[in-house]
């Protein structure tokens, strides 16, 4: 059964300190991973994606680190402000059917305190 | 461009009736997939359309139906609705089968 691990749970840290969510995968066959930012009452934004052949990508002050052989990704948020306050959720898509098929983590909660 | 549009917002029902969500992609997206997301169990694949026609299907029993039309648009049926599904259901379209799938603001759907 494919599934995908997030930790931790939660988090809280100051305004401008860094903080990096963990994400454990076991899924196959593996076609990609993305993270994803979900604000309270609000739909998931992309942050980033990852192919198997891809190990870091960077998008501002989030950058996602892949390591396909061990099946595990880092999502690292630098210099947090209090807007980066949200869910984090990695996702970690299955080719099937023709389609790509998601498995979902149940994110990290971050809050940021100023 | 206009975002995902998720019909309604909110909406309560009692259990044992159904109900039916509208998603409208956004314009040249001609894939919806259709999510429902509990404290408990996160977030949870339910079902793609592409072109109209279903392309995967999530582990979720018959009472989940969807369907797509020919301008993409995407419904999605809850029949005998239980207190267990009580739950934002997202939306989300790409351009395609293998491209960023963009979410739409959700329907919070409360079952009493």
């Amino acid at each position: 059964k494919n599934q995908v691990e997030q930790s931790p749970q939660s988090l809280i840290i100051l305004e401008g300190k860094n903080c990096t969510p963990q994400c454990n995968y076991t899924v196959s066959p593996f076609s990609n991973l993305r993270w994803y930012k979900q604000d309270t009452g609000r739909g998931p934004v992309s942050l980033t994606i990852m192919t198997f052949s891809e190990n870091t990508k960077s998008n501002g002050r989030y950058t996602a680190t892949l390591d396909a052989d061990t099946k595990q990704s880092s999502l690292h948020i630098t210099a947090s402000q209090l807007s980066d306050s949200a869910s984090y959720i990695c996702v970690v898509s299955s080719r099937g059917g023709g389609s790509y098929i998601p498995t979902f983590g149940r994110g990290t909660s971050l809050i940021v305190h100023p | 461009k206009a975002g995902v549009t998720q019909t309604p917002r909110y909406l309560i029902k009692t259990r044992g009736q159904q109900v039916t969500l509208s998603c409208s992609p956004i314009s040249g997206h001609r894939s919806v997939s259709w999510y429902q997301q509990t404290p408990g169990q996160g977030l949870q694949f339910l079902f793609e359309y592409f072109s109209e026609t279903q392309r995967n299907k999530g582990n979720f029993p018959g009472r989940f139906s969807g369907r797509q039309f020919s301008n993409s648009r995407s419904e999605m049926n809850v029949s005998t609705l239980e207190l267990g599904d009580s739950a934002l259901y997202l939306c989300a379209s790409r351009q395609g089968l293998n491209t960023e799938a963009f979410f739409g603001q959700g329907t919070r759907l409360t079952v009493v």
